[in-house]
Protein backbone atom coordinates (compact mmCIF):
# COMPACT_ATOMS: atom_id res chain seq x y z
CA UNK A 1 0.00 0.00 0.00
CA UNK A 2 1.02 3.18 -0.88
CA UNK A 3 2.14 5.72 1.85
CA UNK A 4 2.87 9.11 2.36
CA UNK A 5 4.32 10.73 5.85
CA UNK A 6 5.15 14.31 6.32
CA UNK A 7 6.78 15.79 9.62
CA UNK A 8 6.47 17.82 11.71
CA UNK A 9 2.61 17.61 11.90
CA UNK A 10 2.71 20.78 12.99
CA UNK A 11 5.40 24.31 13.31
CA UNK A 12 5.02 27.36 14.91
CA UNK A 13 7.82 29.94 14.17
CA UNK A 14 7.94 33.57 13.89
CA UNK A 15 7.93 35.88 10.79
CA UNK A 16 11.37 35.89 9.08
CA UNK A 17 12.35 32.49 10.44
CA UNK A 18 13.18 29.66 7.78
CA UNK A 19 11.28 26.67 7.63
CA UNK A 20 11.48 23.24 6.41
CA UNK A 21 9.17 20.95 6.04
CA UNK A 22 9.55 16.85 5.25
CA UNK A 23 7.73 14.13 3.25
CA UNK A 24 8.62 10.70 2.95
CA UNK A 25 7.15 8.62 0.24
CA UNK A 26 6.71 4.61 -0.57
CA UNK A 27 5.11 4.84 -3.92
CA UNK A 28 4.18 2.08 -6.23
CA UNK A 29 6.04 2.49 -9.85
CA UNK A 30 6.79 6.57 -8.54
CA UNK A 31 6.25 9.17 -11.09
CA UNK A 32 6.30 12.53 -9.13
CA UNK A 33 6.17 14.04 -6.16
CA UNK A 34 3.39 16.96 -5.41
CA UNK A 35 3.68 19.82 -2.97
CA UNK A 36 0.81 22.28 -2.21
CA UNK A 37 -0.29 24.83 -0.22
CA UNK A 38 -4.09 24.55 1.69
CA UNK A 39 -5.18 27.43 3.04
CA UNK A 40 -9.33 27.87 2.80
CA UNK A 41 -10.28 25.96 0.33
CA UNK A 42 -8.82 23.56 -2.63
CA UNK A 43 -4.81 22.91 -2.30
CA UNK A 44 -3.11 25.49 -4.43
CA UNK A 45 -0.22 23.43 -6.38
CA UNK A 46 3.55 24.61 -5.47
CA UNK A 47 6.02 22.44 -7.34
CA UNK A 48 5.95 18.86 -8.77
CA UNK A 49 9.36 16.84 -8.50
CA UNK A 50 10.27 14.01 -10.79
CA UNK A 51 14.14 14.18 -11.23
CA UNK A 52 16.17 13.62 -7.93
CA UNK A 53 18.35 16.37 -7.12
CA UNK A 54 17.01 19.14 -8.93
CA UNK A 55 15.61 21.91 -6.49
CA UNK A 56 12.60 24.08 -7.49
CA UNK A 57 12.25 27.17 -6.69
CA UNK A 58 9.39 30.07 -6.84
CA UNK A 59 10.35 33.13 -4.59
CA UNK A 60 10.64 32.00 -0.88
CA UNK A 61 9.75 29.13 -1.60
CA UNK A 62 12.30 25.63 -2.76
CA UNK A 63 11.78 21.97 -2.94
CA UNK A 64 13.64 18.73 -3.61
CA UNK A 65 13.69 15.43 -4.15
CA UNK A 66 16.12 12.55 -3.14
CA UNK A 67 14.39 9.69 -5.38
CA UNK A 68 17.48 6.94 -3.12
CA UNK A 69 16.05 8.22 -0.18
CA UNK A 70 12.51 8.45 -1.37
CA UNK A 71 12.42 12.19 0.06
CA UNK A 72 11.65 15.29 -0.52
CA UNK A 73 11.65 18.88 1.74
CA UNK A 74 9.63 22.10 0.92
CA UNK A 75 11.57 24.82 2.42
CA UNK A 76 10.45 28.31 3.44
CA UNK A 77 12.83 31.33 3.63
CA UNK A 78 11.82 34.21 5.19
CA UNK A 79 8.32 33.24 6.15
CA UNK A 80 5.60 35.59 6.58
CA UNK A 81 2.21 35.50 8.12
CA UNK A 82 0.63 34.86 4.85
CA UNK A 83 2.49 31.71 4.62
CA UNK A 84 0.42 29.79 7.56
CA UNK A 85 -1.38 27.16 6.11
CA UNK A 86 -1.30 23.45 5.60
CA UNK A 87 1.14 22.15 3.24
CA UNK A 88 0.35 18.37 1.34
CA UNK A 89 2.68 16.72 -0.28
CA UNK A 90 1.62 13.56 -2.23
CA UNK A 91 3.30 10.66 -4.45
CA UNK A 92 1.94 9.88 -7.50
CA UNK A 93 2.30 6.68 -9.00
CA UNK A 94 1.39 4.30 -11.78
CA UNK A 95 -2.25 5.82 -13.65
CA UNK A 96 -2.02 8.70 -11.62
CA UNK A 97 -2.73 7.13 -8.49
CA UNK A 98 -1.80 10.06 -6.01
CA UNK A 99 -1.21 9.40 -2.48
CA UNK A 100 -1.39 12.43 -0.11
CA UNK A 101 0.35 12.69 3.23
CA UNK A 102 -1.90 14.49 6.38
CA UNK A 103 -0.27 17.77 5.87
CA UNK A 104 2.37 20.09 8.00
CA UNK A 105 0.28 22.78 9.79
CA UNK A 106 2.25 25.69 9.79
CA UNK A 107 1.85 28.88 11.71
CA UNK A 108 3.71 31.92 11.42
CA UNK A 109 3.30 34.17 14.30
CA UNK A 110 4.39 37.80 13.78
CA UNK B 1 -3.73 5.79 10.60
CA UNK B 2 -6.72 7.14 9.05
CA UNK B 3 -7.66 5.86 5.50
CA UNK B 4 -9.95 6.97 2.82
CA UNK B 5 -10.67 4.89 0.35
CA UNK B 6 -11.96 5.41 -2.95
CA UNK B 7 -13.67 2.99 -5.88
CA UNK B 8 -13.50 2.29 -8.63
CA UNK B 9 -9.63 3.80 -8.58
CA UNK B 10 -10.45 3.79 -13.05
CA UNK B 11 -13.44 3.95 -14.73
CA UNK B 12 -13.69 4.27 -18.46
CA UNK B 13 -17.24 4.90 -19.64
CA UNK B 14 -19.48 5.64 -22.93
CA UNK B 15 -20.61 9.35 -23.04
CA UNK B 16 -24.16 9.78 -22.39
CA UNK B 17 -24.04 7.09 -19.26
CA UNK B 18 -23.65 7.94 -15.44
CA UNK B 19 -20.67 7.10 -13.03
CA UNK B 20 -20.56 6.76 -9.56
CA UNK B 21 -17.52 7.42 -7.41
CA UNK B 22 -17.66 5.73 -3.52
CA UNK B 23 -15.64 7.91 -0.95
CA UNK B 24 -15.06 5.64 2.39
CA UNK B 25 -13.49 6.61 5.57
CA UNK B 26 -12.58 3.25 6.81
CA UNK B 27 -11.51 4.02 10.27
CA UNK B 28 -12.93 7.14 11.51
CA UNK B 29 -16.02 8.82 11.17
CA UNK B 30 -16.21 11.53 8.55
CA UNK B 31 -18.50 14.87 9.71
CA UNK B 32 -17.48 16.46 6.25
CA UNK B 33 -16.18 14.94 2.88
CA UNK B 34 -14.28 16.96 0.07
CA UNK B 35 -14.92 16.28 -3.54
CA UNK B 36 -11.99 18.10 -5.49
CA UNK B 37 -11.44 17.56 -9.79
CA UNK B 38 -7.78 17.49 -10.94
CA UNK B 39 -6.60 19.60 -13.53
CA UNK B 40 -3.64 19.68 -16.03
CA UNK B 41 -0.66 21.31 -14.33
CA UNK B 42 -1.88 19.39 -10.87
CA UNK B 43 -4.03 21.79 -9.85
CA UNK B 44 -7.10 20.89 -7.51
CA UNK B 45 -10.70 22.43 -7.74
CA UNK B 46 -12.72 21.76 -5.24
CA UNK B 47 -15.84 20.91 -6.44
CA UNK B 48 -18.64 20.81 -3.46
CA UNK B 49 -18.16 20.06 -0.05
CA UNK B 50 -20.70 17.37 1.82
CA UNK B 51 -21.73 17.19 5.37
CA UNK B 52 -23.27 14.18 6.66
CA UNK B 53 -27.26 13.90 6.48
CA UNK B 54 -27.30 17.23 4.88
CA UNK B 55 -27.16 18.79 1.25
CA UNK B 56 -23.84 19.28 -0.19
CA UNK B 57 -22.51 22.75 -0.93
CA UNK B 58 -21.38 23.27 -4.44
CA UNK B 59 -18.86 25.83 -5.52
CA UNK B 60 -19.46 28.59 -8.01
CA UNK B 61 -19.42 26.98 -11.31
CA UNK B 62 -20.45 23.15 -10.64
CA UNK B 63 -23.33 21.54 -11.48
CA UNK B 64 -25.55 20.07 -8.93
CA UNK B 65 -27.52 18.71 -11.25
CA UNK B 66 -25.02 16.99 -13.01
CA UNK B 67 -22.58 15.81 -9.84
CA UNK B 68 -24.51 14.24 -7.60
CA UNK B 69 -23.36 13.78 -4.30
CA UNK B 70 -25.14 11.91 -2.17
CA UNK B 71 -23.39 11.43 2.06
CA UNK B 72 -25.78 9.08 3.48
CA UNK B 73 -23.42 8.15 6.31
CA UNK B 74 -20.73 8.93 8.43
CA UNK B 75 -18.17 6.75 7.10
CA UNK B 76 -19.80 7.14 2.37
CA UNK B 77 -19.83 10.05 0.27
CA UNK B 78 -20.60 9.03 -3.48
CA UNK B 79 -19.99 11.30 -6.50
CA UNK B 80 -22.39 10.14 -9.57
CA UNK B 81 -20.97 12.31 -12.77
CA UNK B 82 -24.51 12.13 -14.78
CA UNK B 83 -24.82 12.05 -18.17
CA UNK B 84 -21.01 12.06 -18.88
CA UNK B 85 -19.40 13.44 -21.45
CA UNK B 86 -15.65 13.17 -22.88
CA UNK B 87 -15.15 17.21 -21.43
CA UNK B 88 -15.75 15.31 -17.77
CA UNK B 89 -12.85 13.17 -18.07
CA UNK B 90 -10.76 13.49 -14.83
CA UNK B 91 -9.27 12.86 -12.03
CA UNK B 92 -11.39 13.15 -9.13
CA UNK B 93 -10.47 13.08 -5.70
CA UNK B 94 -12.21 12.98 -2.56
CA UNK B 95 -10.91 13.28 1.30
CA UNK B 96 -12.34 13.62 4.93
CA UNK B 97 -12.28 15.35 7.64
CA UNK B 98 -13.06 13.83 10.88
CA UNK B 99 -11.29 13.42 14.21
CA UNK B 100 -9.24 10.31 15.12
CA UNK B 101 -9.29 9.31 18.27
CA UNK B 102 -10.21 12.72 19.78
CA UNK B 103 -6.94 14.04 18.07
CA UNK B 104 -7.33 17.21 15.73
CA UNK B 105 -9.24 17.77 13.08
CA UNK B 106 -6.94 16.11 9.84
CA UNK B 107 -8.12 16.02 6.54
CA UNK B 108 -7.35 12.60 4.71
CA UNK B 109 -7.29 12.56 0.76
CA UNK B 110 -8.21 9.24 -1.09
CA UNK B 111 -6.35 7.77 -3.84
CA UNK B 112 -8.56 9.66 -6.40
CA UNK B 113 -10.56 7.90 -9.37
CA UNK B 114 -9.49 8.52 -13.06
CA UNK B 115 -12.87 8.89 -15.19
CA UNK B 116 -12.18 8.56 -18.66
CA UNK B 117 -15.36 9.11 -21.26
CA UNK B 118 -15.35 8.01 -24.59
Amino acid sequence: EDKVVQSPLSLVVHEGDTVTLNCSYEVTNFRSLLWYKQEKKAPTFLFMLTSSGIEKKSGRLSSILDKKELFSILNITATQTGDSAVYLCAGRGVYQKVTFGTGTKLQVIP
Amino acid sequence: GAVVSQHPSRVICKSGTSVKIECRSLDFQATTMFWYRQFPKQSLMLMATSNEGSKATYEQGVEKDKFLINHASLTLSTLTVTSAHPEDSSFYICSARGQEGGGTDTQYFGPGTRLTVL
